[in-house]
């Protein structure tokens, strides 16, 4: 089977860094990637990751270890737009390309 | 638009009913996804097409959906029979060929409701 692995909610003040989990057991793993909703919106893509390391963009930076099954989307000086549910994303296989999506996380920023 | 669209926005409908989801890709957009999303979960896939085939319809939950994207470009989901676990926000998403991130573009949805 297939499962994705996330905290279900995390609160946090602006300005302040968050780091949002996820553990996945998928049969094949090509890549990870993290998108943002907000609600009522559509998915966002905010990163990808295919190796391990760490990989940034602005305020954002997501690092992934396939060797623990774990990756994480690290959100640096939150600011009150940031509220929003964070998915994290595996690429099981390497045709197709569809993507098993976590449960996601809402994050909640606070003044 | 430069993005995905989908239409309609909302619909609503009555168990047993047949009913069409429209996606818009982004133009050029070779892949297409549809996914459906459940209040507080993940999106869930359902199908992929690579131009106008179905490269990977593993996600469809049984025979009574179905969708097609006859000319490459524009794509349908049908449901038929529609049951009332059926009811959810339904996502169309594009990703061009030439993607280096796997990059998918989400478009607003369908919100279906089955009563």
């Amino acid at each position: 089977g297939q499962s994705l692995e996330q905290p279900s909610e995390v609160t946090a003040v602006e300005g302040a860094i968050v780091q949002i989990n996820c553990t996945y057991q998928t049969s094949g793993f090509y890549g990870l990637s993290w998108y943002q909703q907000h609600d009522g919106g559509a998915p966002t893509f905010l990163s990808y990751n295919a190796l391990d390391g760490l990989e940034e963009t602005g305020r954002f930076s997501s690092f992934l270890s396939r060797s623990d099954s774990y990756g994480y989307l690290l959100l640096q000086e939150l600011q009150m737009k940031d509220s929003a549910s964070y998915f994290c994303a595996v690429r099981e296989r390497d045709y197709g390309q569809n993507f098993v999506f976590g449960p996601g996380t809402r994050l909640s920023v606070l003044p | 638009g430069a993005g995905v669209s989908q239409t309609p926005s909302n619909k609503v409908t009555e168990k047993g009913k047949y009913v069409e989801l429209r996606c818009d890709p982004i133009s050029g957009h070779t892949a297409l996804y549809w996914y459906r999303q459940s209040l507080g979960q993940g999106p869930e896939f359902l199908i992929y097409f690579q131009g106008t085939g179905a490269a990977d319809d593993s996600g469809l939950p049984n025979d009574r959906f179905f969708a097609v994207r006859p000319e490459g470009s524009v794509s349908t989901l049908k449901i038929q029979r529609t049951e009332r676990g059926d009811s959810a926000v339904y996502l169309c998403a594009s990703r061009s060929s030439g993607s280096v991130n796997n990059e998918q573009f989400f478009g607003p949805g369908t919100r279906l409701t089955v009563l």
